[in-house]
């Protein structure tokens, strides 16, 4: 079945690289994304990859997939405080099935 | 700027009254979804419509309905509201196709008395 596991807190100071991991089990996945949100807010489309992609970078944020290993990680370079969150990944099995979403990191940047 | 509005931000009522939480989008997207959000238990789908008139059971449609009548609106409905369906709900539409974004609303803090 579809299940996207990430671990619930992370917790970095200001400047450091942040890195948010995420696991999936379906190998058909077709695109698989990263999403966040701020308090108080809906979510926001962050990045998202292709399957058929290793990386991804825009501007600090690099995403790296592993399909072997099934793994996804999101990279924030130089940790803003404004980068504090909740971020959620996401897989898409095809165009039109429901996103299957992990339960969320939190993300504290401590100044 | 495009745009999924839910048109309520909080909302408070009372166990066993019908509450209707309403979503509107402006970018002529076929798909919707409701989800609630809870803390520990992240989003878990309620129901999804790919068209007018159509309607998906998600993975926790227990106790709530949904109706889309036009394209652009996509309702959630609570026939008699219970303490447990305290929570966040959240709108958001999609484009078909693969890779297409999904658009959230800023949800609906509902509370449940």
């Amino acid at each position: 079945g579809e299940d996207v596991e990430q671990s619930l807190f992370l917790s970095v100071r200001e400047g450091d690289s942040s890195v948010i991991n995420c696991t999936y089990t379906d190998s058909s996945s077709t695109y698989l994304y990263w999403y966040k949100q701020e308090p108080g807010a809906g979510l926001q489309l962050l990045t998202y990859i292709f399957s058929n992609m290793d990386m991804k970078q825009d501007q600090r944020l690099t995403v790296l997939l592993n399909k072997k290993d099934k793994h996804l990680s999101l990279r924030i370079a130089d940790t803003q405080t404004g980068d504090s969150a909740i971020y959620f990944c996401a897989e898409s099995l095809s165009g039109n099935t429901p996103l299957v979403f992990g339960k969320g990191t939190r993300l504290s940047v401590i100044a | 700027d495009v745009k999924v509005t839910q048109s309520s931000r909080y909302l408070v009522k009372r166990t066993g009254e019908k509450v209707f939480l309403e979503c509107v989008q402006d970018m002529d997207h076929e798909n919707m979804f409701w989800y609630r959000q809870d803390p520990g238990l992240g989003l878990r789908l309620i129901y999804f419509s790919y068209d007018v008139k159509m309607k998906e059971k998600g993975d926790i449609p227990e106790g709530y309905s949904v109706s889309r009548e036009k394209k652009e609106r996509f309702s959630l409905i609570l026939e008699s509201a219970s303490t447990n369906q305290t929570s966040m709900y959240l709108c958001a539409s999609t484009g078909q196709g693969a890779g297409e974004k999904l658009f959230f609303g800023s949800g609906t803090q509902l509370s449940v008395l």
